[in-house]
């Protein structure tokens, strides 16, 4: 398998504008959770997915966040309006129920947005 | 709220020294504690899991280990090598399947 994959590896926008990140997570994962990676605050969960289910989005800053999984092998984040402070890595990981007991999670090579 | 934070942030050592990094978590109840390694511009990769009713884990020259009263752990790396240059960073499993993250130790090794 070639791991979760995210698009688009780099994003630069300006503000104001509609952002969408992609994830495509392991074939067979039922999992699908959302990261985000600053230097101030570090690695925080944003919004996790079970069988395509929203299951915790305590983690989403705020309205202008959102998250869709049409299907088990496609999950977008979006942003709109993109604001600079939204500028971070974003990442991606999944996870899969058999190896549940233990949680391993796997991550994809992230998005950096970097918001003008 | 779980709460991980890493010491040291930062550390540099020369070639082949053995070295202990370290991870505190306020929350005991834990279902796991996580090793990751992040390189630069890339994504994490586990290292090793310790369940919580385990004392440790081995992976080759990795050694893990957890203190579930004292809220410890430490990630043990023996021998170390210029290719173990990177971020570690440790992550609480709590059992809602989310992680919570520490900061991060960056590992210099000098050659």
């Amino acid at each position: 398998d070639a791991g979760v994959i995210q698009s688009p590896r780099h994003e630069v926008t300006e503000m104001g504008q509609e952002v969408t990140l992609r994830c495509k997570p392991i074939s067979g994962h039922d999992y699908l959770f959302w990261y985000r990676q600053t230097m101030m605050r570090g690695l925080e969960l944003l919004i996790y997915f079970n069988n395509n289910v929203p299951i915790d989005d305590s983690g989403m800053p705020e309205d202008r966040f959102s998250a869709k999984m049409p299907n088990a092998s496609f999950s977008t984040l979006k942003i709109q309006p993109s604001e600079p402070r939204d500028s971070a890595v974003y990442f991606c990981a999944s996870s899969e129920t058999s190896r549940l007991a233990k949680n391993i999670q796997y991550f994809g090579a992230g998005t950096r947005l970097s918001v003008l | 709220k779980q709460e991980v934070t890493q010491i040291p942030a930062a550390l540099s050592v020369p070639e082949g020294e053995n070295l202990v990094l370290n991870c505190s978590f306020t929350d005991s109840a834990i279902y796991n504690l996580q090793w990751f390694r992040q390189d630069p511009g890339k994504g994490l990769t586990s290292l090793l899991l310790i369940q919580s009713s385990q004392r440790e884990q081995t992976s080759g020259r990795l050694n893990a280990s957890l203190d579930k009263s004292s809220g410890r752990s430490t990630l043990y790396i023996a021998a170390s090598q210029p290719g173990d240059s990177a971020t570690y960073l440790c992550a609480a499993d709590t059992g809602r399947r989310a992680l919570t993250f520490g900061s991060g130790t960056r590992l210099q090794v000098q050659p």
